[in-house]
């Protein structure tokens, strides 16, 4: 079958400074997807969405980007606080609402 | 914003027996819910759609017998594991779909339940 994936496991970045998590797609037919945070013991938490009719969308600190050309998505979290480590997955929903997850990305915030 | 809970937390049994967990939408009606399994340091994996009124849908390589789906109402599915084996023990993830809206359908994820199986 075809799967959403991530290229980098762990992510540290200083806090203040931008995070910028990627995902790579391979189903071209997807025309939505979710990124999602995961806390330690705890369930995913919805961050931001967007269809495939667009090629950005903010939200509060959080910009996500679609570039369908070569199936790429990416997460930037500006000012990133000690709050925002966590694992962090993208995912594509199919037909029937069925979530796809990528294998996830794991962000190190420094103090 | 929407809530799904489930019960238990937490859950430790032995080997050979069955445990049941619930998945509650607790301020809207859920006509799907979704049942993931995630191994330590691993992502999500789906395991059955769960639909009221009807029979769950599995995914390959899921057993239907020992993962048992009841979606007794519009605002709860539950997920057994019979038998369960130590192979068995994971976090399991439920989400239930809220039509409409904004945003159109947005899935709701529960807290997860940790089953460890001795």
């Amino acid at each position: 079958g075809e799967n959403v994936g991530l290229h980098l496991p762990t992510l540290s970045v200083q806090e203040g400074d931008n995070s910028i998590i990627n995902c790579a797609y391979s189903n071209s037919a997807s025309d939505y997807f979710i990124w999602y945070k995961q806390e330690s013991g705890k369930g995913p938490q919805f961050i931001i969405d967007i269809r495939s009719n667009m090629d950005k969308r903010q939200g509060q600190r959080v910009t996500v980007l679609l570039n369908k050309t070569v199936k790429h998505l990416s997460l930037q979290i500006a000012a990133t606080q000690p709050g925002d480590s966590a694992v962090y997955f993208c995912a594509e929903e199919a037909a029937g609402n069925k979530l796809t997850f990528g294998g996830g990305t794991r962000v190190l915030v420094k103090p | 914003g929407a809530v799904v809970s489930q019960h238990p937390s937490r859950v430790i049994c032995k080997s050979g027996t069955s445990v049941k967990i619930e998945c509650r939408s607790l301020d809207f009606q859920a006509t799907t819910m979704f049942w993931y399994r995630q191994f330590p340091k691993q992502s999500l994996m789906l395991m059955a759609t769960s639909n009221e009124g009807s029979k769950a849908t599995y995914e390959q390589g899921v057993e239907k017998d020992k993962f048992l789906i009841n979606h007794a109402s519009l605002t709860l599915s539950t997920l057994t594991v019979t038998s369960a084996h130590p192979e068995d023990s994971s976090f399991y993830i439920c989400s239930a779909v809220r039509r409409g809206g904004f945003r159109s359908d947005t899935q709701y994820f529960g807290p997860g339940t940790r089953l460890t199986v001795l």
